[in-house]
């Protein structure tokens, strides 16, 4: 079965600290996606990558960055945690090329507290 | 800009229903559809996908539509069990719109025993 993985359910921060959010696909997709979901507001694109060393701005990426130095692994930081931070957050992947199935596939997300 | 709106924002109905979750958007050049299922704190998972040429998907007790000129989808759930309880959102994908996702608002839905 596919998967995408986000290496951790649960995450407390305390504000000020520099936060790695990972995430890795094993379906040799193309592109990744991070979200943010809060009540209220729904799911909130903060970036995207179409390929290895390739990023792209979403919605709201102010107070985060990205890497994606392998085409499995699309990593979220957040430079400097703030409380408005606290999120869940959603990564996802997809394929660009039709017959693979090209929907999106979430991981099971990260709930980041920040205090 | 692509909006989409999901009514009901919540729904209660007995188990044993049959129930519609209904999805519009406003830019019909859409590349795809997606219907989602959100548990609480938890992931989405992908419960319907319908291309931009096709009319419906089923899967087992899930019928999804599309009706791109009227901007429309709507899900189907035959039979609803209390395991049916949760978020389910709808997401579109547009031709040209660099393969992401605009998501719907979402439906709650509560299947009572």
């Amino acid at each position: 079965d596919v998967k995408v993985t986000q290496s951790s359910r649960y995450l407390v921060k305390r504000t000020g600290e520099k936060v790695f959010l990972e995430c890795v696909q094993d379906m040799d997709h193309e592109n990744m996606f991070w979200y943010r979901q809060d009540p209220g507001l729904g799911l909130r694109l903060i970036y995207f990558s179409y390929d290895v060393k390739m990023k792209e701005k979403g919605d709201i990426p102010e107070g985060y960055s990205v890497s994606r130095e392998k085409k499995e692994r699309f990593s979220l930081i957040l430079e400097s945690a703030s409380t408005n931070q606290t999120s869940m957050y959603l990564c996802a992947s997809s394929s660009l090329r039709r017959g693979l199935g090209d929907g999106y596939t979430f991981g099971s997300g990260t709930r980041l507290t920040v205090v | 800009k692509q909006e989409v709106t999901q009514i009901p924002a919540a729904l209660s109905v007995p188990e044993g229903e049959n129930l519609v979750l209904n999805c519009s958007f406003t830019d019909s050049a859409i590349y795809n559809l997606q219907w989602f299922r959100q548990d609480p704190g938890k992931g989405l998972t992908s419960l319907l996908l319908i291309q931009s040429s096709q009319r419906e998907q089923t899967s087992g007790r899930l019928n999804a539509s599309l009706d791109k000129s009227s901007g429309r989808s709507t899900l189907y759930i035959a039979a609803s069990q209390p395991g049916d309880s949760a978020t389910y959102l709808c997401a579109v994908r547009l031709t040209g719109g660099g393969n992401k996702l605009t998501f719907g608002t979402g439906t709650q839905l509560k299947v009572e025993l």
